[in-house]
């Protein structure tokens, strides 16, 4: 079935340093998002980039997404604290209503 | 900026018991989903709705499970006989749009508890 699966699963990085995160999918899509998940919480929408796009920009954020790969990847760049979360990247098939997460990554920012 | 609310956040029930998840979309949106995360996995999708119909749902979402849209502002979600496999969060979301074409916007989520 199509499935966003993120890498890595956990990752742990310096207040300051840039996060990547990346997502694999298995079959064509409409468009890929990212969600971010504080502990306890809903899903907190980021960025949508759609299957003719190749990049996108959010603030800190960065999105690519390779179709030719069935890849996409999420750069946050200057971490805080406060981005510490899980990161799901989330497809979407053509005339389909649901999203399709992936299993997630956990990121930690260290003081 | 308007948001989607949930009640009630923490939901205790015994097990075959009825139970009624509501959540209050966002006024304007026209799509409304269920999904469900079972502690430390990933969110999956139940069912999606518009205009007073189910229009797609999951594997997961059988007999036992009915969504209503029973006034203009709540969507529920009623399981009708409860079983400790249904203990998940469950999250309501909206969007102006069908699917991913536009983001969903998600609740805070229903803590379910089948002892």
């Amino acid at each position: 079935s199509q499935q966003g699966e993120e890498d890595p699963q956990a990752l742990s990085i310096q207040e300051g340093e840039n996060a990547t995160m990346n997502c694999s999918y298995k079959t064509s899509i409409n468009n890929l998002q990212w969600y971010r998940q504080n502990s306890g919480r809903g899903l907190v929408h980021l960025i949508l980039i759609r299957s003719n796009e190749r990049e996108k920009h959010s603030g800190r954020l960065r999105v690519t997404l390779d179709t030719s790969k069935k890849s996409s990847s999420l750069l946050i760049t200057a971490s805080r604290a406060a981005d510490t979360a899980s990161y799901f990247c989330a497809t979407v098939m053509n005339r389909d209503d649901k999203i399709i997460f992936g299993k997630g990554t956990r990121l930690h920012i260290l003081p | 900026e308007p948001e989607v609310t949930q009640t009630p956040s923490h939901q205790v029930t015994q097990m075959g018991q009825e139970v009624i998840l509501r959540c209050v979309p966002i006024s304007n949106h026209l799509y409304f989903y269920w999904y469900r995360q079972i502690l430390g996995q990933k969110v999956e999708f139940l069912v999606s709705f518009y205009n007073n119909e189910i229009s797609e749902k999951s594997e997961i979402f059988d007999d036992q499970f009915s969504v209503e849209r029973p006034d203009g502002s709540n969507f529920t979600l009623k399981i009708r006989s409860t079983k400790l496999e249904d203990s998940a969060m469950y999250f309501c979301a909206s969007s102006l749009q069908r699917g991913g074409a536009q983001p969903q916007h998600f609740g805070d989520g229903t803590r379910l508890s089948i002892l």
